[in-house]
Order: structure tokens, then sequence, then C-alpha cells
């Protein structure tokens, strides 16, 4: 089955820098690549996906990049705010399309 | 809209004990999930539906189960709680494969178990 690699597991930045981070996944016939944001006592909500039919999406100060060949994908979040303190999950499906494997999460802690 | 709904919020068992966690979405979803996340673990599939009547094992499925009576409602069971189920789970449910299509998330069940 599908396996996600989610790199870093925390990462703590000044308000105002830049956050990127990193997954990579195992099956190459993957083509849905979606980031979930999880806030505090909160269940995890879409932010921004990705198919493969495009390198990458923006969506305001949130980016995702995919690069297909590496079997990697990345989250950027630019201009960061501590209101986007919070769990950031990545996943790619399992083959049939049914469920998606999620990575192990990456805590973003911005400092005001 | 209520969105994805679970019930209880809180629950402590003792070692043995049953309950049954609730999740309802009033979405006219055909697929629902159950999720556990541990600290460290991500979030990790239980059991999952893709339509009324059907439901079908994820990666952790042993010592839960599961039943999807009604579209909107799915029943995760617990029949013999133990410690290793100490965790917060997390009901979802999607229009479309979840492969595919944004799964919606409810606000979690933490249950203790002691």
């Amino acid at each position: 089955g599908e396996n996600v690699e989610q790199h870093p597991s925390t990462l703590s930045v000044q308000e105002g820098d830049s956050a990127v981070i990193k997954c990579t996944y195992s099956d190459s016939a993957s083509n849905y690549f979606p980031w979930y944001k999880q806030e505090l006592g909160k269940g995890p909500q879409l932010i921004i996906d990705i198919r493969s039919n495009v390198g990458e999406k923006k969506d305001q100060r949130i980016a995702v990049t995919l690069n297909k060949t590496a079997k990697h994908f990345s989250l950027h979040i630019t201009e960061t705010q501590p209101e986007d303190s919070a769990v950031y999950f990545c996943a790619a499906p399992q083959a049939g399309y049914s469920t998606l494997t999620f990575g192990k999460g990456t805590m973003l802690l911005v400092s005001p | 809209n209520a969105g994805v709904t679970q019930t209880p919020k809180f629950r402590v068992l003792k070692t043995g004990q049953s309950m049954t966690l609730l999740c309802a979405q009033d979405m006219n979803h055909e697929y629902m999930y159950w999720y556990r996340q541990d600290p460290g673990m991500g979030l990790r599939l239980i059991h999952y539906s893709v339509g009324e009547g059907t439901t079908a094992k994820g990666e952790v499925p042993d010592g839960y189960n599961v039943s999807r009576l009604k579209k909107q409602n799915f029943l995760l069971g617990l029949e013999s709680a133990a410690p290793s189920q100490t965790s917060v789970y997390f009901c979802a449910s999607s229009l479309g494969l979840a492969g595919n299509n944004e799964q919606f998330f409810g606000p979690g069940t933490r249950l203790t178990v002691l």
C-alpha cells in the first residue's frame, strides 16, 4: 500500500517567515495530494490539494508543489501569522482511491 | 448545516467495558470513515464505509466494529475496551472516494481507557 513520509515533525518560525513542509509517497500511480490543517481541539480541515496534472497550486499565502518524478510534494506558507500555528497533515490515496494514507503530521509554531 | 457531528465528546472507560461512538453527517455523503489519532502517529484509518449497509477494514481494525444502517450515521463500537484504545477518534465523510475528494472531519471524541 501507499506509504507517506512527512518532515519535519515540528517547525518553529517567526511571524512573517516562510514555512515549508515536505512529504514523499511510494505509489507512482497516486494522483491526488491533499493537505489538512488541524487546529488545537478540532478535527482536520482541507486547506489545499493538488492533482498530478499540475506542478504547483496557490491559494493566497499557501502553495503546494508536486514533483511526480521524485514522488514528493511540499506545502509552502509565506508571511506566516500566529493563526497558522497548527498541525499539518499531508496525504496520498491508497490503490483504488477509497482511502487516504496520512503522514504523521507537522506541528507548526509561529511566534509573534 | 451541522456538517459532521460526533457523540460523545469525551469518555472514560474501564478495561473490558464496551461503548459505541456515534458519527452523523447531514451532507448526504456516501463515504464515511473512522480514524484514530495518537501522538506521533498521525491519523490511522480504523474502518470505513462506501455506502449505506457497507463496511470495510482500514489499517488498524482490530478491537473495533462498525455499522452503517443509515446513510447519515456511522457507528464505531468497542466490545471490550483496552488501554491501547486510549486515543482521539475522528469521523469523516466525503461525497466521493477519499482518494479523490475532500474529507470533512468531525470534532473528535477523546477516549480514555483505564
